[in-house]
């Protein structure tokens, strides 16, 4: 089965400086990639997604990379602000089956 | 906007009860998911359900049942609850296989504590 592994699981930035998480998968055929913040009391919200036939998104100050060749796709967010404050959980998907995700990131923005 | 509910965000039950965690859906979803969520862990997979009166195990379904009597309600169930069951519980909804490529949506979970 598909295995999903993310690193950090935690990062601690200054507010105005840039994010990244990382991720890698094991199943080739996986062909979707969401992201999921959950904030503090509440459950994972999608925050922005790719698919495998496309290389970069972006979304304002978030943007996600996949490298299908590698087998990895990563989060980045520029100009932190504390409200980025969540923990984020990557996921890999083939279809309609069920999505594997990673164990999480904790992200702290310091003002 | 599409929406998941739990219906309680708190619970404290005693060792051995029964206990029954609801979840609802708005969005006509055929699929259904309970998560356990644990520091370090991540998202568990407990059971899914691809449709009403259908459920698959997941990763974690020792201890666990479920029903899902209607397209809109997936319930989890706690046979006996134990301590070892004190967790963050999630439930989500996604869309068939009709629908490649489509995120999950989450309910904002239940925090279920066992004494």
């Amino acid at each position: 089965g598909e295995n999903v592994e993310q690193h950090p699981s935690t990062l601690s930035v200054q507010e105005g400086d840039s994010a990244v998480i990382k991720c890698t998968y094991s199943d080739s055929a996986s062909n979707y990639f969401p992201w999921y913040k959950q904030e503090l009391g509440k459950g994972p919200q999608l925050i922005i997604d790719i698919r495998s036939n496309v290389g970069e998104k972006k979304d304002q100050r978030i943007a996600v990379t996949l490298n299908k060749t590698a087998k990895h796709f990563s989060l980045h967010i520029t100009e932190t602000q504390p409200e980025d404050s969540a923990v984020y959980f990557c996921a890999a998907q083939r279809g309609s089956y069920i999505p594997t995700f990673g164990r999480g990131t904790s992200l702290i923005v310091h003002p | 906007d599409v929406k998941v509910t739990q219906s309680s965000r708190y619970l404290v039950k005693r060792t051995g009860e029964k206990v029954f965690l609801e979840c609802v859906q708005d969005m006509d979803h055929e699929n259904m998911f309970w998560y356990r969520q644990d520091p370090g862990l991540g998202l568990r997979l407990i059971y899914f359900s691809y449709d009403v009166k259908m459920k698959e195990k997941g990763d974690i379904p020792e201890g666990y049942s479920v029903s899902r009597e209607k397209k809109e309600r997936f319930s989890l169930i706690l046979e006996s609850a134990s301590t070892n069951q004190t967790s963050m519980y999630l439930c989500a909804g996604g869309s068939g296989a009709g629908s490649y490529n489509s995120p999950l949506h989450f309910g904002n979970g239940t925090r279920l504590t066992v004494t």
